[in-house]
């Protein structure tokens, strides 16, 4: 069974960090671009960032553009976004998400989806 | 590319056929997604290039529509489908984006 489980989200003060990890399992992990997307309570979803299969090519949206960093390890089946110089906006449950492609072409639509790690930024 | 979707909200008995529209600020060809959503659950993928079905979807879920201009129908509504729908455009990969949701509830 192909599963995604996040997990390192938690409560961190205005300009703090935090990491997020996505374990992969039940798929060939290194096969496949990887995708976060996260949901403000009660809000709609926004795409953040995406890594190649081989984790040489990111592409982030400007919300988050110098402050985080999607990256993967191959070997541990793992995809990881480092989030720094948050904001209280950055409040959200962050999704990872699978991208439905190949490894060298991305879909950019997103099968299946971890069940979310909840980050709050508050002081 | 901004995407919008009507309504934001949508009342329907079980057994209605429901409809769900989906618009692009600019032509996104047929590169569109929908995704259902329970609440505290993660998206679900229904379908992808505007028209096909994911895997494992009831064919009671259809999309339709290029260009601009995308609907989502689901032709016998049933207990489970009570979600909030998303849109989604990959045409500009460099900014992947949502439509911000139609819920559908119990009437």
């Amino acid at each position: 069974e192909v599963q995604l489980v996040e997990s390192g989200g938690g409560l961190v003060q205005p300009g703090g960090s935090l990491r997020l990890s996505c374990a992969a399992s039940g798929f060939t992990f290194s096969s496949y671009w990887m995708h976060w997307v996260r949901q403000a309570p009660g809000k709609g979803l926004v795409w953040l960032s995406r890594i190649h299969s081989d984790g040489s090519s990111t592409t982030y949206a400007d919300s988050v553009k110098g402050r985080f960093t999607i990256s993967r390890d191959n070997a541990k089946n793992t995809l990881y976004l480092q989030m720094n110089s948050l904001r209280v906006e950055d409040t959200a449950v962050y999704y990872c998400a699978r991208d439905d492609g190949s490894s060298y072409r991305p879909t950019n639509w997103f099968d299946p989806w971890g069940q979310g790690t909840l980050v709050t930024v508050s002081s | 590319i901004q995407m919008t979707q009507s309504p934001s909200t949508l009342s329907a008995f079980v057994g209605d056929r429901v409809t769900i529209s989906c618009r692009a600020s600019q032509t996104i060809h047929t590169w569109l997604a929908w995704y259902q959503q329970k609440p505290g659950k993660a998206p679900k993928l229904l379908i992808y290039d505007a028209s096909r079905l994911e895997t494992g979807v009831p064919s009671r879920f259809s999309g339709s529509g290029s260009g601009t201009e995308f609907t989502l129908t689901i032709s016998s509504l049933q207990p489970d489908d009570f979600a909030t729908y998303y849109c989604q455009q990959y045409n500009d990969y460099s900014l992947l984006t949502f439509g911000p949701g139609t819920k559908v509830e119990i009437k």
